[in-house]
């Protein structure tokens, strides 16, 4: 079956602009991860959902970031008024979901590549 | 929360050697292991894993072995290949209330020479 989708593959925005980021999890999947992850740089934690719970918003470095998930489904990051700083690759991953362990096992989609001139 | 440390951030060695990387972990109560290869330009995928009842899992060449009392995990590649070159992230997972999540290490970049 199909894995996990993020658009745009890349995207060029000016500072001050708003972006969002589509991710679109695989079908069934409950648990649904976004991560930042600037050049050269490991994985930065931003936002966790998980089927109907309230998400684990701790990763998100300032409140010009948010996301929500539709349904249970499709997730948008959104950032508002962009600095350079945000220039990265976003990784959005999703699983199965919790309780046996095999089902946290995180299925990563290729990453939107953000540049903030 | 948990907390995963990784060890060292770079690693390079001759083709035919064998590579070791190291996490440690916080939460005495993670019972989940995963790492993940990253290679240049693509998404990271998962290569091995490791629960916490099981002391050492093999496949082909890699191996991960589980210190529960020192908390500490590690990936062992033999015979390395420049293919094996990558960044690699472990993870451990961390209990909260009503749900798990993974915390990833920093990473180890792996460069295996020809």
């Amino acid at each position: 079956g199909a894995g996990v989708s993020q658009s745009p593959s890349n995207k060029v925005t000016e500072k001050g602009k708003d972006v969002e980021l589509r991710c679109d999890p695989i079908s069934g999947h409950t648990a649904l991860y976004w991560y930042r992850q600037s050049l050269g740089q490991g994985l930065e934690f931003l936002i966790y959902f998980q089927g109907n719970s309230a998400p684990d918003k701790s990763g998100l470095p300032s409140d010009r970031f948010s996301a929500e998930r539709t349904g249970g489904s499709v997730s948008t990051l959104t950032i508002q008024r962009t600095q350079q700083e945000d220039s990265a690759v976003y990784l959005c991953a999703s699983s199965s979901g919790t309780g046996r362990l095999a089902k946290n096992i995180q299925y990563f989609g290729a990453g939107t590549r953000l540049s903030v001139l | 929360g948990e907390n995963v440390e990784q060890h060292p951030s770079t690693l390079s060695v001759q083709e035919g050697d064998s590579a070791v990387i190291k996490c440690t972990y916080s939460d005495s109560a993670s019972n989940y292991f995963p790492w993940y290869k990253q290679e240049l330009g693509k998404r990271p995928q998962l290569i091995i894993d490791i629960r916490s009842n099981v002391g050492e899992k093999k496949d082909q060449r890699i191996a991960v072995t589980l210190n529960k009392t020192a908390k500490h995990f590690s990936l062992h590649i033999t015979e390395t290949q420049p293919e094996d070159s990558a960044v690699y992230f472990c993870a451990g997972l961390k209990r909260n209330t009503g749900f798990q999540k993974l915390v990833f290490g920093t990473g180890t970049r792996l460069l295996v020479s020809p």
